[in-house]
């Protein structure tokens, strides 16, 4: 039974481009989202959350939308750069902070030049 | 964030022996979490570690198997117990500061 889906295994995106990068979830009991980026060989690297009481929540290139109703977030990076190459794991968690996540299977993103 | 190191990176071992994988985070954290991500998958929670007290485990795992430890705030242990194939993945540590959860690099393990 998984909770958290991404349903893309990968996605690939011209440099400069916009990525986007998409997530579902099952479980109305889930009450914060976040975005993971992994790189090989390392542990994932947070980068970007959001509470259920919002529907957006921006950093930088990075943005995660957040739509209640359907059960789905959406992660956009733009501009899309080299670096941004990685596995992204969309994850869930039934409170904000340091708790527990379930996590979705994750996204490899190629960023190509 | 919070600096979490993990040991060993990597190890290769043979079926039926056990590994103990250490996490060491840079000041104390209240929340430490162990979870695996087996090759292709996901990260699965497999426990809670508590200080002082026996893991929380996740359905599907038990502590015969996957003894953890946690003598203190800033330390915890994993064991791999009698090890099949099947326990190939990657064992990361995790710990949660400032409203965010970080994790360690990983151990790739390999059961022959």
């Amino acid at each position: 039974d998984q909770q958290v889906k991404q349903n893309s295994p990968s996605l690939s995106v011209q440099e400069g481009r916009i990525s986007i990068l998409n997530c579902d979830y099952t479980n109305s009991m889930f009450d914060y989202f976040l975005w993971y980026k992994k790189y090989p060989a390392e542990g994932p690297t947070f980068l970007i959350s959001i509470s259920s009481i919002k529907d957006k929540n921006e950093d930088g290139r990075f943005t995660v939308f957040l739509n209640k109703s359907a059960k789905h977030l959406s992660l956009h990076i733009v501009p899309s750069q080299p670096g941004d190459s990685a596995v992204y794991f969309c994850a869930a968690s039934y409170t904000s902070g340091a708790q527990k996540l379930v996590f979705g299977q994750g996204t490899r993103l190629t960023i190509n030049p | 964030s919070a600096v979490i190191s993990q040991k060993p990176s990597r190890d290769i071992c043979q079926r039926g022996t056990s590994l103990t994988i250490q996490c060491q985070v840079d000041s104390q954290v209240t929340m430490m979490f162990w979870y695996r991500q087996q090759p292709g998958q996901s990260l699965t929670l497999i426990a809670t570690a508590n200080q002082g007290s026996e893991a929380t485990y996740e359905s599907g795992f038990v502590i015969d198997k996957f003894p953890i430890s946690r003598p203190n705030l800033t330390f915890s242990t994993l064991t791999v117990s009698n090890m099949s194939p099947e326990d190939s993945s990657i064992y990361l540590c995790s710990a949660g500061r400032d409203e965010k959860l970080f994790f360690g690099s990983g151990t790739q393990l390999s059961v022959l």
